[in-house]
């Protein structure tokens, strides 16, 4: 079936340490999309890629970092600047190079606990 | 500056009540799209409709339809008949079709609670 695989569903991290969190689709997507959310909030913009080897910071990327070596790959690493990683991320793709029209499909995302 | 506002923190209903759930946009761009999604307990958002700025027609899917109103700047939701599965987080979100790709802008969304 297609879809988007993030991977694990929990993780438990300590403060200082970096954590990457994967996200897998084989949608055949051309755009791909990282999102934190936060509790009684909406999903904020971390990072976003358009095509393979390109990438953009979002509204928060400050303490994150991305990479897209394979089109069905995308990466997120939290670092240690994150001031408050802990969160929800969410996952997501779309087609067609990210066109504004395009809905997005997310994946089923990765909860993250720094302690 | 582009902004979504779904005023309604939670709302709780009994099955097989009709519930509406309002979402209010900012945008300055004459080309914008709307989005509903939902957010069910197992966390990945679930796409349900897209609307674009030029498109004012109601629209109606089995138990769900939608209101969108321009002159508001409403995109309301509207579950006819709830049932328990319904029971999730809905986000609306905006994206600008100026911004050259697909940034979207997402309200805080609105915890829909159906009990039986």
């Amino acid at each position: 079936d297609g879809g988007i695989t993030q991977s694990p569903k929990y993780l438990f991290r300590k403060e200082g340490q970096n954590v990457t969190l994967s996200c897998e689709q084989n949608l055949n997507h051309d755009a791909m999309y990282w999102y934190r959310q936060d509790p009684g909030q909406g999903l904020r913009l971390i990072y976003y890629s358009q095509i393979v080897n390109d990438f953009q910071k979002g509204d928060i990327a400050e303490g994150y970092s991305v990479s897209r070596e394979k089109k069905e790959s995308f990466p997120l690493t939290v670092t240690s600047a994150q001031k408050n990683p802990t969160a929800f991320y969410l996952c997501a793709s779309s087609c067609d190079r990210s066109l504004p029209r395009n809905e997005q499909y997310f994946g089923p995302g990765t909860r993250l606990t720094v302690t | 500056a582009q902004k979504v506002t779904q005023a309604q923190t939670e709302i709780s209903v009994v099955e097989k009540e009709d519930v509406t759930l309002d979402c209010v946009y900012e945008t300055r761009d004459t080309t914008y799209y709307l989005f509903w999604y939902k957010q069910p307990p197992s966390g990945e958002l679930v796409f349900l409709i897209r609307r674009n700025s030029f498109d004012e027609q109601n629209e109606i899917s089995g138990r769900y339809s939608w209101n969108f109103q321009k002159s508001t700047s409403s995109f309301n939701f509207t579950i006819t008949a709830s049932q328990v599965v319904d029971s999730a987080v809905y986000f609306c979100a905006l994206s600008e079709a100026n911004t050259g790709f697909q940034k979207l802008v997402f309200g805080t969304g609105t915890r829909l609670l159906v009990s039986p």
